[in-house]
């Protein structure tokens, strides 16, 4: 079965440091893809960054890392200079499987960070 | 480009009514698909479209949901009749490919409360 693991329900992080959300995930695809979303309270879904399993490096976006642990199965969301604007929702996502079922977004139950001024 | 999008934002309807939520994918993406959120059961995935035709709707909850994609640039997803156990919000997306690399987009969400 495939499935994503999101262990902290809620974290606090001081404006300017960095801080990091968990993600651990479950497949036996050797193919997938990961993917981390953030949900202000305005309610809309915001890709961050993309990880796939063949990848050789980190995935980064500007302030966003990826830090990618194959043999631990864990794909943890780094943000580093944490601003105030970075309080929302973090959804941890994989895509794996075959066929029509690799279409499919699998969804951890995420993370709410709060930064603190 | 415009992003995904989705009508209406907010939806209140009483139970025993139909209603019917639409989507634009973002233009030249192939694959649509409609999720559903909520605090209990998190986002889950109902249905998705390559190239309009529906590949998996494994996730639509029972018979009361349909979901339709008569062209490329726009679907529906319908529920009839509608129950209080359909409050939550929904969510369309797309993404260029249905490949496990492809990135799905979504929509502002259309947020339904059946009373």
């Amino acid at each position: 079965a495939q499935k994503i693991t999101q262990t902290q329900p809620g974290m606090f992080v001081q404006e300017k440091e960095a801080v990091t959300l968990d993600c651990t995930y479950d497949t036996s695809d050797p193919s997938y893809g990961l993917f981390w979303y953030k949900q202000p309270s305005s309610g809309e879904m915001i890709f961050l960054i993309y990880q796939g399993s063949y990848d050789q490096q980190n995935a980064t976006e500007g302030r966003y890392s990826l830090n990618f642990q194959k043999a631990r199965k864990s794909a943890n969301l780094v943000i580093s200079a944490s601003q105030l604007g970075d309080s929302a929702m973090y959804f941890c996502a994989m895509r794996a499987g075959y066929g029509g079922s690799q279409g499919n977004l699998i969804f951890g139950k995420g993370t709410k960070l709060s930064v603190k001024p | 480009d415009a992003g995904v999008i989705q009508s209406p934002r907010h939806e209140v309807t009483e139970m025993g009514q139909e209603v019917t939520l639409r989507c634009k994918p973002i233009s030249g993406h192939d694959y649509l698909f409609w999720y559903r959120q909520t605090m209990m059961r998190g986002l889950e995935l109902l249905i998705y479209f390559n190239n309009n035709v529906p590949i998996d709707d494994s996730g639509m909850p029972e018979d009361r949901f349909s979901a339709k994609m008569p062209n490329a640039s726009f679907s529906t997803l319908k529920i009839q009749p509608s129950e209080p156990r359909d409050s939550a919000v929904y969510f369309c997306a797309s993404s260029l490919g249905g490949v496990k690399t492809d990135t799905q987009y979504f929509g502002p969400g259309t947020r339904l409360t059946v009373l």
